[in-house]
């Protein structure tokens, strides 16, 4: 069975200061790979996903992520925090051509200091 | 477009009560799921409804059970609450194969 991996429970960066987020999937094919982002009291929302292609994805509010293959990981980034990224983030990985269930990582609080 | 909608919002219940959580959508998806989130665990999926007029079980399916009314409507009911099941219960749905989930914001449970 897939499985997803978030190794950092809390990030605590500054405003300004660059961020990456981990995410490592066990799974023996390529999987489709997912992040959303939970604000307090909220839903979750997509921030980007990868299916296939290139390997670094562009999504929503200056996020980016790269697929390595090698390293069984969807790591997350953004040069620039703003306070307002401060929120939950969720990797989720889906078996491609499978039923489409995403399995989701146990997410990480990002804290953003001013 | 309202998205997916959830009610209600928050509710307590006592051990042994019952209740059922709505969940609309107005996308035309043809897939809805039940997920719960628990502080530390992420979501788990308790069911899931590929299309109108299946159901199947997710990872945490025990206590609950789910109707898929019709194309918009995915209910998950609990027959007899019990404190375990204390949670944030989230509803999703898209399209189908490969297409993003879209969640509702949620309904927090809360059980005596």
């Amino acid at each position: 069975a897939q499985s997803v991996t978030q190794p950092d429970i809390h990030i605590t960066v500054s405003e300004g200061a660059s961020l990456e987020l981990r995410c490592n999937y066990s799974y023996g094919a390529t999987p489709y790979l997912f992040w959303y982002v939970q604000s307090p009291g909220q839903g979750l929302q997509l921030l980007l996903k990868y299916f296939s292609g290139d390997t670094l994805v562009q999504g929503i509010k200056g996020f980016e992520a790269e697929f390595k293959r090698s390293q069984s990981s969807f790591n997350l980034r953004k040069p620039s925090v703003h306070w307002s990224d401060a929120a939950e983030y969720f990797c989720a990985v889906a078996l491609s051509g499978g039923s489409y269930i995403p399995t989701f990582g146990r997410g990480t609080s990002l804290i953003v200091h001013p | 477009n309202a998205g997916v909608t959830q009610t209600p919002k928050f509710q307590v219940l006592k051990t042994g009560q019952s209740m059922t959580l709505q969940c609309a959508q107005d996308m035309n998806h043809n897939s809805m799921y039940w997920y719960r989130q628990d502080p530390g665990m992420g979501l788990r999926l308790i069911y899931y409804s590929a299309s109108e007029g299946t159901t199947d079980k997710g990872e945490v399916p025990n206590g609950y059970n789910v109707s898929r009314l019709n194309k918009r409507e995915f209910s998950l009911r609990l027959e007899s609450a019990a404190p375990s099941q204390t949670s944030v219960y989230f509803c999703a749905s898209n399209r189908g194969h490969q297409d993003t989930q879209y969640f509702g914001p949620g309904t927090r449970l809360t059980v005596l």
